[in-house]
């Protein structure tokens, strides 16, 4: 099983900061099958990110994806008060699919 | 907008069957056309991938659960299913039902379901 660890575990920043979330897989991780949702309290998931590196639909373009192998990386420019929640990886390039622990975005 | 919705029992009694529905409504999505996912979050715990379901019934589900999980689909209905048998205490959890379409890009709101006596 592929593990998935975020880090860090906590980011406190302030609206219109940068934040960078990283996701490392304990294997490599095929055709960059990795994607990253956030999760605002009492929600469902909500898909940012696929494919390592494209937006899903409806997402603005301060979310960007990057990285490949290993290592992953979700940044996310110019924080919006609506940027402050959960955020999650998960890697489907094998079964069983898996998500990371979360890197819990707040306001500082 | 495409939405899913989870359905069953709140409350399951242990080593009894936990069974679950998801029920998929669009306008103009094609049911056929997706993968269909299961996750649940156990209380204090992160985000578990318990299993996928394929129009044809092909399914593939989490080792980790020991070959209690079954899923089924019925596309005339548009839902599909979760079988998951001899629960504890351990299943306790919010089940979520999931689209996936590059990404699990739609999501059901969760249902909660305890096993308890």
């Amino acid at each position: 099983e592929i593990v998935l660890t975020q880090s860090p575990g906590t980011l406190s920043l302030s609206p219109g900061d940068r934040a960078t979330l990283s996701c490392r897989a304990t294997q490599r991780i095929n055709s960059n099958y990795l994607a990253w949702y956030q999760r605002q309290p009492g929600q469902a998931p909500r898909l940012l990110i696929y494919g390592a590196s494209n937006r899903a639909s409806g997402v603005p373009d301060r979310f960007s994806g990057s990285g490949s192998g290993t290592d992953f990386t979700l940044t996310i420019n110019r924080l919006e008060p609506e940027d402050f929640a959960l955020y999650y990886c998960q890697q489907y390039s094998d079964t069983p699919w898996t998500f990371g622990q979360g890197t819990k975005v707040e306001v500082k | 907008q495409d939405q899913l919705q989870e359905s069953g029992p709140g409350l399951v009694k242990p080593s009894e069957t936990l069974s679950l529905t998801c029920t998929y409504s669009s306008h103009g999505g094609y049911f056929t056309r997706y993968a269909w996912h299961w996750i649940r979050q156990s209380p204090g715990k992160g985000l578990e991938w318990i299993g996928i379901v394929l129009i044809g019934g092909v399914t593939n589900d989490n080792p980790s659960l020991n070959g209690r999980a079954s899923m089924s689909i019925d596309s005339t209905k548009n839902q599909f299913s979760l079988r998951l048998k001899d629960v504890t205490a351990a299943d306790t959890a919010v089940y979520y039902c999931a689209r996936w379409n590059n990404g699990l890009d739609v999501w059901g709101p969760g249902t909660t379901v305890t096993v308890s006596s």
